[in-house]
């Protein structure tokens, strides 16, 4: 089991482009969801989804996009990127969204927006 | 607003204990998590309580009190490999984890 992985592990983007992160997850569960991580502060929830098909915000989504087609695959995706981006993004899955269900992270995108 | 505090950083030495405490305000409560992360890493899941008490693991123990919204993680027997950055989150009435922004512990030998 591969678990969580993700694609690329580094990017550099110029103000303006656009690129797509891609997460993929071989345990079969329903949720996936997509982090990033600042210094200095917490983990912030930008979109995720409860199953094939769904998606739903985040406490910070503006300016990104997600695409849950497989149950397997969740992408993100930034439409124009800008240097508030830079980030390192986090995916994750868990088997369902309530209770004890402990999400499982990939090992992480460094993304910087020059 | 939803808020979880932890301190910033925490130094304690090889074969001690250390307490990690949280203390937390969010919309609802639906459990409360605790992550390792290694510098460069991914979050690993430590513990997960909902209930008042402590739960034991090995040589890390969380404890919760609901009632003053308060959390810690107890680890024992610390050694080198436990240097990193422990996560508190807590799962608010939207089933959404609310991340605090961790607290860097430094073991020294």
């Amino acid at each position: 089991n591969a678990g969580v992985t993700q694609t690329p592990k580094f990017r550099v983007l110029k103000t303006g482009q656009s690129m797509t992160l891609q997460c993929a997850q071989d345990m079969n569960h329903n949720s996936m969801y997509w982090y990033r991580q600042d210094p200095g502060m917490g983990l912030r929830l930008i979109h995720y989804s409860v199953g094939e098909g769904t998606t739903a915000k985040g406490e910070v989504p503006d300016g990104y996009n997600v695409s849950r087609l497989k149950k397997q695959n969740f992408l993100l995706g930034l439409e124009s990127a800008a240097p508030s981006q830079t980030s390192v993004y986090f995916c994750a899955s868990s088997y369902s969204l309530a209770g004890g269900n402990e999400q499982f992270f990939g090992p992480g995108t460094r993304l910087t927006v020059l | 607003g939803q808020n979880i505090d932890q301190p910033t950083e925490m130094t304690a030495t090889e074969g001690a204990i250390v307490q990690i405490n949280c203390t937390y305000q969010t919309s609802g409560f639906n459990g409360l998590f605790w992550y390792q992360q290694h510098a460069g890493e991914a979050p690993t899941f430590l513990s997960y309580n909902v209930l008042d008490g402590l739960e034991e693991k090995g040589r890390f123990s969380s404890f919760l009190s609901r009632s003053k919204g308060y959390s810690y993680l107890l680890l024992k027997e610390l050694q080198m490999k436990d240097s990193a950055s422990y996560l508190c989150a807590v799962m608010d009435s939207n089933y959404q984890l609310i991340w605090g922004a961790g607290t860097k512990l430094i073991i020294k030998p």
